[in-house]
């Protein structure tokens, strides 16, 4: 149980161009999913957090005229990264949680998605 | 402020024991979480910690000190397999993930 999956895995893209990454749990229902950036040999660094149907909550630094984040469903977020340029390649990973049984904060456990890396030409 | 710490990077040889340490500082806590991240790959979770002590799950365990902000995850038997970053978390009162830098276990034949 407790899958997430994350589309495309790779993407290549030119300069000025936008992207879009998928993040779905397959088998739950994601009340909180969570985007995360992570550049070479660095730690996750938290871009924003979305809950189903409101705005997401963007972290210090992170513009979010830049990076949408849509979460219209409680299985789907999506990350569009606009006008792309190559200092935003990096791995993208989405989380989510599911917070429906609240067991208790062992229930806080983030399940991970495979990531996605961008590279821009 | 909010912090964790834990070493950049550990050395060890396969069969053997490694504890990697990390000490945290948030506002609240809500419980400590190690996770295990392959180059290239996303974390996968290992353990989650929110009383004092020892947990253990088969060649892994996690411990916790709450009134040190401490926490170590023990790895016995080493394989090669263990080559990794563990990522330590630390849950704050907003039951946000406070993510460490991570700590890159290199493992030696």
């Amino acid at each position: 149980g407790a899958v997430v999956s994350q589309h495309p895995s790779w993407v290549i893209c030119k300069s000025g161009t936008s992207v879009k990454i998928e993040c779905r749990s397959l088998d739950f229902q994601a009340t909180t999913m969570f985007w995360y950036r992570q550049f070479p040999k660095q730690s996750l660094m938290l871009m924003a957090t979305s809950n189903e149907g409101s705005k997401a909550t963007y972290e210090q630094g992170v513009e979010k005229d830049k990076f949408l984040i849509n979460h219209a469903s409680l299985t789907l977020s999506t990350l569009t990264v606009t006008s792309a340029h190559p200092e935003d390649s990096s791995f993208y990973i989405c989380s989510a949680r599911d917070l429906s049984g609240l067991a208790g904060p062992e229930s806080y456990e983030q399940y991970f998605g495979p990531g996605t890396r961008l590279t821009v030409t | 402020g909010q912090n964790i710490d834990q070493p950049t990077e550990m050395t060890a040889t396969e069969g053997a024991i490694v504890q990697i340490n990390c000490t945290y500082q948030t506002s609240g806590f809500n419980g400590l979480f190690w996770y295990q991240q392959h180059a290239g790959e996303a974390p996968t979770f290992l353990s989650y910690n929110v009383l004092d002590g020892l947990e253990e799950k088969g060649r892994f365990s996690s411990f916790l000190s709450r009134s040190k902000g401490y926490s170590y995850l023990l790895l016995k038997e080493l394989q090669m397999k263990d080559s990794a970053s563990y990522l330590c978390a630390a849950m704050d009162s907003n039951y946000q993930l406070i993510w460490g830098a991570g700590t890159k276990l290199i493992i030696k034949p």
